[in-house]
């Protein structure tokens, strides 16, 4: 079965500290990986993708296959960083245009001033 | 571009009514995707569309809800008869392709009584 964990609910850090938000993902085949973010009163919004291998807001994502990892990470966060956050794998099966998302249950992120 | 369009914003009606929530993805987006977000299941695929088509339903919850497109500007959601349980956050995407980005409207809020 697909599946990804997002074992912290919620993860509490200090202003300037590192963050680092875990994702472990069970997929076959190669996913494409997302990170989502959704902020206070905001909707929810892409915030990276394995495959563009940018650094969006400080944050950025190593794709571990051997861990079958795709752990978020900032060296130091900011109070505007607190918000929701989703992991999301994404396959393509049974041929072209089906696609298969599996979205993890998120991790609340507060950055204490 | 005002973004994915959901309305109502919020919903409160009574158990065994129908309910049907709307929305209307970005002009030339040809995928479509329907979401609840629940504290206890966190955000989940309900069904999505490929050109107006339904592609992959399997994450409607049960005979009570349905989901139509009858064009590319338009969907909706309908729980009938609705129950306290259905009481969510539903939210609706749509994406230029079924592996690209997926831009999410603000979601509809729904309390079941």
């Amino acid at each position: 079965a697909q599946r990804v964990t997002q074992p912290e609910k919620l993860l509490s850090v200090f202003k300037g500290a590192p963050v680092e938000l875990k994702c472990n993902y069970s997929y076959s085949g190669s996913p494409e990986l997302f990170w989502y973010v959704q902020y206070s009163r905001q909707r929810l919004q892409l915030l990276l993708r394995h495959i563009s291998r940018e650094s969006i807001k400080g944050f950025t994502a190593d794709l571990n296959k051997g861990e079958t990892s795709f752990h978020l990470k900032k060296p130091f966060a900011q109070e505007e960083d607190s918000a929701m956050y989703y992991c999301a794998p994404q396959r393509e099966y049974s041929g072209a245009g089906s696609y298969q998302l599996t979205f993890g249950k998120g991790t609340k992120l507060s950055v204490i001033p | 571009d005002a973004g994915v369009i959901q309305s109502p914003r919020h919903e409160v009606t009574e158990m065994g009514q129908e309910v049907t929530l709307r929305c209307k993805p970005i002009s030339g987006h040809d995928y479509l995707f329907w979401y609840r977000q629940t504290m206890m299941r966190g955000l989940e695929l309900l069904i999505y569309f490929n050109n107006n088509v339904p592609i992959d339903d399997s994450g409607m919850p049960e005979d009570r809800f349905s989901a139509k497109m009858p064009n590319a500007s338009f969907s909706t959601l309908k729980i009938q008869p609705s129950e306290p349980r259905d009481s969510a956050v539903y939210f609706c995407a749509s994406s230029p392709t079924g592996a690209d980005e997926q831009y999410f409207g603000p979601g509809t809020r729904l309390t079941v009584t």
